[in-house]
């Protein structure tokens, strides 16, 4: 079966630097995309990734690796309107997107 | 970025009625659009893939009868909820694909069944 895994939840402080893994096992790949969605509102695009390597874009970058099936996203200089859910999800072979459940990112002062 | 918009972003509906809600691409045409649920805390469920000028195609235990979609032109989706009942109140959103890897998020309606 297909499955994407990444934490529940998360804690950081203002200003600092936060990692959010992301797994996948799916039935072909074509692209693995990172959304953030704040409560009560659609999620909205941070990142596409499809070859290995890591993808900088301002504060937030986001790494792929397809042998190891991971990825990550980076978030630096970390505010608090980042607190938010960030939602991994993989393009199938099919071109369907397969999602994580989400990761709760709560930012501390 | 693209823009999809979604009517009514809120509504609240006795349980037995009926309720359309629209999906639009502003600005692309979409041959494909998603219609997602969100339960609170929830990841997002992909309830059905809406191809234009064709049938939906259904995921596995989403009642086709009960969730009507129509995708009749390129740039309009409807999700229309029959029967409505409290269990259906959810957060629905839809997405619309212009390319095999460009896909873009509505903001979402909130249903609410009583």
């Amino acid at each position: 079966g297909q499955n994407i895994d990444q934490p529940t939840e998360m804690t950081a402080t203002e200003g600092a630097i936060v990692q959010i893994n992301c797994t996948y096992q799916t039935s072909g790949f074509n692209g693995l995309f990172w959304y953030q969605q704040h409560a009560g509102e659609a999620p909205t695009f941070l990142s596409y990734n499809v070859l290995d390597g890591l993808e900088e874009k301002g504060r937030f970058s986001s790494f792929l690796s397809r042998s190891k099936g991971y990825s990550y996203l980076l978030l630096k200089e970390l505010q608090m309107k980042d607190s938010a859910s960030y939602l991994c999800a993989v393009l199938d072979s099919n071109y369907q997107l397969i999602w994580g459940a989400g990761t709760k990112l709560i930012i501390k002062p | 970025g693209a823009v999809v918009s979604q009517h009514p972003s809120w509504v609240i509906c006795k349980s037995g009625t009926s309720v359309k809600i629209e999906c639009r691409s502003l600005d692309f045409q979409a041959t494909t659009m998603f219609w997602y649920r969100q339960f609170p805390k929830q990841s997002l469920m992909l309830m059905a893939t809406s191809n234009e000028g064709s049938k939906a195609t259904y995921e596995q235990g989403v009642e086709k009868d009960k969730f009507l979609i129509n995708h009749a032109s390129l740039t309009l989706s409807t999700l229309t909820v029959t029967s409505a009942h409290p269990e259906d109140s959810s957060f629905y959103i839809c997405s619309a694909r212009m390319t095999e890897n460009e896909q873009y998020f509505g903001p979402g309606t909130r249903l609410t069944v009583t």
